[in-house]
């Protein structure tokens, strides 16, 4: 299986503060991707990255920021977070491109915002 | 812009019973790339499938096969004999080749339940 964690697995925190999710790959891949899954949306891509220090937006990035420093990690920060933030947020990992030989993705980090 | 639909949500089925999952998509792009993932109970999104635009042969692996129709933008996804490990959430999803982003769009998901 490729190398790729998410850390934490589950946490609940309360509105307004901060969160941060990292994502660790050991796969040297270029590409890395923040969705999250809701009911009834499927999966919607927050941000992703296609390199160092190289970042873009997705269909819902309102109130998420990310950074990449590192080819490995890649850092999902929620600045202030709501109830409407709860929801389970998995990173993906793609060498070639997602968008021709699909994404391996992380098991995935529940958050509960109270 | 991509789009895909998953219009059914969720079906049950007894075990042994032939289902199809299905899937549209929109896209302007003439090159692009359609995938189904399966999310277990467990929670993990696993790959199954990945079919580029030029490849409209249908594929079999083993009681899973695909039907991959251009004229209707269709890529429909059939379980022969389900079985209860075939409970899970089916995701199917586009890219197009075109703007660079390597991005994914999935469709809403459609939870199959096979029942005993």
């Amino acid at each position: 299986d490729a190398g790729i964690t998410q850390s934490p697995r589950h946490k609940v925190t309360e509105t307004g503060t901060p969160v941060t999710l990292r994502c660790h790959q050991t796969e040297n891949h270029r590409y890395m991707y923040w969705y999250r899954q809701d009911p009834g949306h499927g999966l919607r891509l927050i941000h992703y990255s296609y390199g160092v220090k190289d970042t873009d937006k997705g269909e819902v990035s309102d109130g998420y920021s990310v950074s990449r420093s590192k080819t490995e990690d890649f850092l999902l920060t929620l600045e202030s977070a709501t109830s409407s933030q709860t929801s389970v947020y998995f990173c993906a990992i793609s060498d070639l491109g997602g968008g021709a030989y699909g994404y391996t993705f992380g098991s995935g980090t529940r958050l509960t915002v109270v | 812009a991509q789009k895909v639909t998953q219009a059914q949500t969720e079906i049950s089925v007894v075990e042994k019973e032939d289902v199809t999952l299905d899937c549209v998509y929109e896209t302007r792009d003439t090159t692009y790339y359609l995938f189904w993932y399966k999310q277990p109970p467990s929670g993990e999104l696993v790959f199954l499938i990945r079919r580029n635009s030029f490849d409209e042969q249908n594929e079999i692996s083993g009681r899973y096969s695909w039907n991959f129709q251009k004229s209707t933008s269709s890529f429909n996804f059939t379980i022969t004999a389900s079985q209860v490990v075939d409970s899970a959430v089916y995701f199917c999803a586009l890219s197009e080749a075109s703007g660079g982003s390597e991005k994914l769009v999935f469709g809403k998901g459609m939870k199959l339940t096979v029942n005993p």
